[in-house]
């Protein structure tokens, strides 16, 4: 079956830690974002990538980093700069990022805790 | 840029009940329209979009959206409603200068019996 996985469900970081939540696709989608989701704030882009060895940051890109080195494979590092890393990351991908009208399809997301 | 305001919160509605969530949208350009659902702890589900054509659009579980453009808004119903309903909803517009999505802060349906 073609979709997005994301791993792990549940990941728990300590202060001062970085942490990499792992997002893959085999639908053959050239783009995929990246998003956090917080109670009653909807989703916001963290990065996104229309193509392979290209990325770019998008409205809070501050305290994560990210690197898309295949075409499926688009993991996100939540570094110890982010100071509020408590949330649901979603993941998603595209056909195409410039086409009209793309829908996005979404990974089942991964659960950040701070201890 | 555009932006996306939902207008509920919370809607509670009691199974076999209509429903209705409101979405409103601002752009200076035109846009495409996107209404995704999200059951507890799982990622977005497309439930309908609006690219052009017909502004009543039609999803395939009974929910429907129509685009008012004078209006400036994508509002989603339902003539009645089950207990499997019971989800976040969330309204979405991208547009032809701005193709990355832009979200609303979701509304979240609760179906009694």
């Amino acid at each position: 079956d073609g979709g997005i996985t994301q791993s792990p469900k549940y990941l728990f970081r300590k202060e001062g830690q970085n942490v990499t939540l792992s997002c893959e696709q085999n639908l053959n989608h050239d783009a995929m974002y990246w998003y956090r989701q917080d109670p009653g704030q909807g989703l916001r882009l963290i990065y996104y990538s229309q193509i392979v060895n290209d990325f770019q940051k998008g409205d809070i890109a501050e305290g994560y980093s990210v690197s898309r080195e295949k075409k499926e494979s688009f993991p996100l590092t939540v570094t110890s700069a982010q100071k509020n890393p408590t949330a649901f990351y979603l993941c998603a991908s595209s056909i195409a990022a410039s086409g009209v009208g793309e829908t996005q399809y979404f990974g089942p997301g991964t659960r950040l805790l701070v201890l | 840029a555009q932006s996306v305001t939902q207008l509920d919160s919370q809607v509670p509605v009691f199974e076999e009940a209509p429903v209705e969530l409101r979405c409103n949208y601002s752009s200076s350009v035109s846009v495409y329209l996107f209404w995704y659902v999200q059951y507890p702890n799982q990622g977005l589900q497309l439930l309908l979009k609006y690219l052009s054509g017909s502004t009543l659009v039609e999803s395939i579980n009974g929910f429907e959206a129509e685009f008012n453009k004078s209006q400036t808004s994508f509002h989603l119903r339902k003539p009645s409603v089950h207990i499997s309903d019971t989800a976040e909803y969330f309204c979405a517009v991208s547009s032809s200068n701005d193709y990355k999505l832009s979200f609303g802060a979701g509304t979240t349906v609760t179906v009694r019996a």
